[in-house]
């Protein structure tokens, strides 16, 4: 099974701040990352598709970008409802594997 | 719109098996060339993806479950289903089901889930 690692497990970050994810696939699985949102209530939504393909309804702050092994989830500018759970998932091979999810909390 | 809605025990006794279904709503599950899945997520919030079941009814599951799994559907109600048998506590989850779509780059189809239901929660306690 490939094996996702997403840094940081915990990120507190500022209203208006720009922060990025990380995903680190443990072999390469060329550009075949997707990235989910998953809200308090524990609703889920996709984001990013193969990469950097913004899913329809999903905000321009968000951006996907990476390449082999190393793939990054930004938002540009925080807002209120940026604060949740964010996971990368690969769809190289199967089995599906999905990061170990990072918190983006408020500081 | 597509939906989809879980509808679970909520409660399963250790051994015994655990069903939950996901009802389909908007969108027709023989619709080619979607795919409709189960994921879970444990306490500590790790995600499992745990199967699918094709427009056209076949399977695919993850080897880790693939002794005590099984993903059925029927066409007549649009809804598929999930059964995991010989339960433990390790089973305990928030079960979802979501809708496989593609992006076609020119070349090659590529996946990802855009669709999710709200999930079910499944404890597994005696």
């Amino acid at each position: 099974d490939i094996q996702m690692t997403q840094s940081p497990s915990s990120l507190p970050a500022s209203l208006g701040e720009r922060v990025t994810i990380s995903c680190r696939a443990s072999q390469g699985i060329s550009n075949n990352l997707n990235w989910y949102q998953q809200k308090p209530d524990g609703t889920i939504k996709p984001l990013i598709y193969y990469t950097s393909n913004l899913q329809s309804g999903v905000p321009s702050r968000f951006s996907g970008s990476g390449s082999g092994t190393d793939y990054s989830l930004t938002i540009s500018s925080l807002e209120p409802e940026d604060f949740a759970m964010y996971y990368c998932q690969q769809d190289a091979s199967f089995p599906r594997t999905f990061g170990g999810g990072t918190k983006l909390e408020l500081k | 719109q597509v939906n989809l809605q879980e509808s679970g025990p909520g409660i399963v006794k250790p051994s015994q098996p655990l069903s939950v279904t996901c009802s389909v709503t908007g969108y027709s599950i023989t619709t080619s060339y979607y795919y409709w899945n189960w994921i879970r997520k444990f306490p500590g919030n790790k995600l499992e993806w745990m199967g699918y079941i094709s427009y056209d009814g076949s399977i695919y599951y993850n080897p880790s479950l693939k002794s005590r799994i099984s993903i059925t559907r029927d066409t007549s109600k649009n809804q598929f289903f999930l059964q995991l048998n010989t339960v433990t506590t390790e089973d305990t989850a928030v079960y979802y089901c979501a809708r496989d779509s593609y992006y076609y780059d020119g070349t090659y189809p590529h996946w990802y889930f855009d669709f999710w239901g709200p999930g079910t929660m499944v404890t597994v306690s005696s």
